[in-house]
């Protein structure tokens, strides 16, 4: 049973397009977070939402997280080919002593 | 500050072979959890150490074990290796490994043949 629902699988679009990226649950999440992934490296946090509600930003990146604290998005405005790469959302529940739940995955691919 | 050091990078085995991987932290890092990651399953939790303790624990069967050492280096043992336990195996570390930021190594890619 996956915890975490991410959607879509797979992204193609051309530079300049938006996206969002969603990752849902039927659990509460005491705090989730988003990761990138590029081919031969590990994942690589870009940020982490607490409160039910939040939305936060980081450049070009949009990132909310749902009054439920059961699903989250992220938003990316005016894509380019840098952003290509998986893109993961991980929750953690309660004390997570170094666990986390991941979604499968969303594989962005932004051509110029 | 060096990041999290994972070696090897790449391992080939056979079935029923067994392997060690290894994770040396974050200077300062006390907790270091593992994951297994696969195109099909994505990224599962192993387990995690905390001063040579394991303090939690994933769905994998016993063939799947870990220890930390008193510098907080950990590695994991694979034993009777499976074609199914081929995957990227990443090791991340933290200060707590409570509700804090997890900083991944590159992991190490085993093939099971």
């Amino acid at each position: 049973t996956q915890l975490l629902e991410q959607s879509p699988q797979f992204l193609s679009i051309q530079e300049g397009e938006n996206l969002t990226v969603y990752c849902n649950s039927s659990s509460v999440f005491s705090s989730l977070q988003w990761y990138r992934q590029e081919p031969g490296e590990g994942p690589v946090l870009l940020v982490t939402v607490v409160t039910g509600g939040e939305v936060k930003k980081l450049k070009r990146l949009t990132f909310q997280f749902g009054d439920a604290r059961k699903d989250s998005s992220l938003h990316i405005t005016a894509a380019q080919p840098g952003d290509t790469g998986l893109y993961l959302c991980a929750g953690e529940r309660g004390t997570s002593y170094g666990k986390l739940t991941f979604g499968q995955g969303t594989i962005l691919t932004v051509h110029p | 500050k060096a990041g999290v050091t994972q070696t090897p990078r790449y391992l080939i085995k056979t079935r029923g072979q067994q392997v060690t991987l290894s994770c040396s932290p974050i200077s300062g890092h006390r907790s270091v959890s593992w994951y297994q990651q696969t195109p099909g399953q994505g990224l599962q939790f192993l387990f995690e150490y905390f001063s040579e303790t394991q303090r939690n624990k994933g769905n994998f069967p016993g063939r799947f074990s870990g220890r930390q050492f008193s510098n907080s280096r950990s590695e994991m043992n694979v034993s009777t290796l499976e074609l199914g336990d081929s995957a990227l195996y990443l090791c991340a570390s933290s200060f707590w490994g409570i509700n804090e930021k997890l900083f991944f190594g590159s992991g190490t890619q085993l093939s099971v043949l």
